[in-house]
């Protein structure tokens, strides 16, 4: 498998619910991101890791926890969500951690937060 | 921080129409890229050009760095470039791209 990929594509959970999602890289970038898109509104980035080191925080709730375990890899953990953070979560890599390097995306995860 | 606005926010065309959209942003850049996102969400990524121009198929990406200005075109357009367009834009430090509103592309039969 090539390219940037997402598990689950689909997510509904419940407010007191603990899921994760999976972001996997294949293409030996040493950069992966988290970013947020909600309805109507611009791409917001989350989280920024650069050879497994997180080098950005966008001031992001502690609702939302990331974990680079390897540079291929990205999670995001998700404990006591609100019906707002319902959206779109896309991950990127990129060969290096800044731009402008091209940033390659995944498909999403729609999460939906009753 | 980098402003950026996209321009124009909806457009409809017919097949075979020649597309234009804009973006300008408010603080210089090393380089401008332009993403095409598809109704399920999944994000592609179009040009990258810190000046001039490139040229991809039927797409066209121009940037003016003195007016701080880009602009994508699309020739001979078809319903499958039905898409939203995303202007992005580095800030002026860290690892951060800011992006536009995007452009809602749909192009009838």
């Amino acid at each position: 498998e090539t390219g940037v990929t997402q598990t689950p594509r689909h997510l509904v959970m419940g407010m007191t619910n603990k899921k994760s999602l999976k972001c996997e890289q294949h293409l030996g970038h040493n950069a992966m991101y988290w970013y947020k898109q909600s309805a109507k509104k611009p791409l917001e980035l989350m989280f920024v890791y650069s050879l497994e080191e997180r080098v950005e925080n966008n001031s992001v709730p502690s609702r939302f926890s990331p974990e680079c375990p390897n540079s291929s890899h990205l999670f995001l953990h998700l404990h006591t969500l609100q019906p707002e953070d319902s959206a779109l979560y896309l991950c990127a890599s990129s060969l290096a951690g800044g731009p402008p390097d091209t940033q390659y995306f995944g498909p999403g995860t729609r999460l939906t937060v009753l | 921080k980098n402003e950026v606005e996209q321009s124009p926010q909806n457009l409809t065309a017919q097949e075979g129409e020649f597309i234009t959209i804009n973006c300008s942003y408010s603080v210089g850049i090393s380089a401008l890229h332009w993403l095409q996102q598809h109704p399920g969400g999944g994000i592609v990524s179009l040009f990258m050009l810190s000046s001039g121009k490139k040229k991809h198929g039927r797409l066209i990406a121009t940037i003016n760095i003195q007016e701080k200005h880009s602009s994508l075109h699309i020739t001979a357009s078809h319903p499958r470039d039905s898409a939203v367009y995303i202007c992005a834009v580095p800030e002026t430090s860290g690892s951060r791209l800011t992006f536009g509103e995007g452009t809602q592309l749909t192009v009838n039969p």
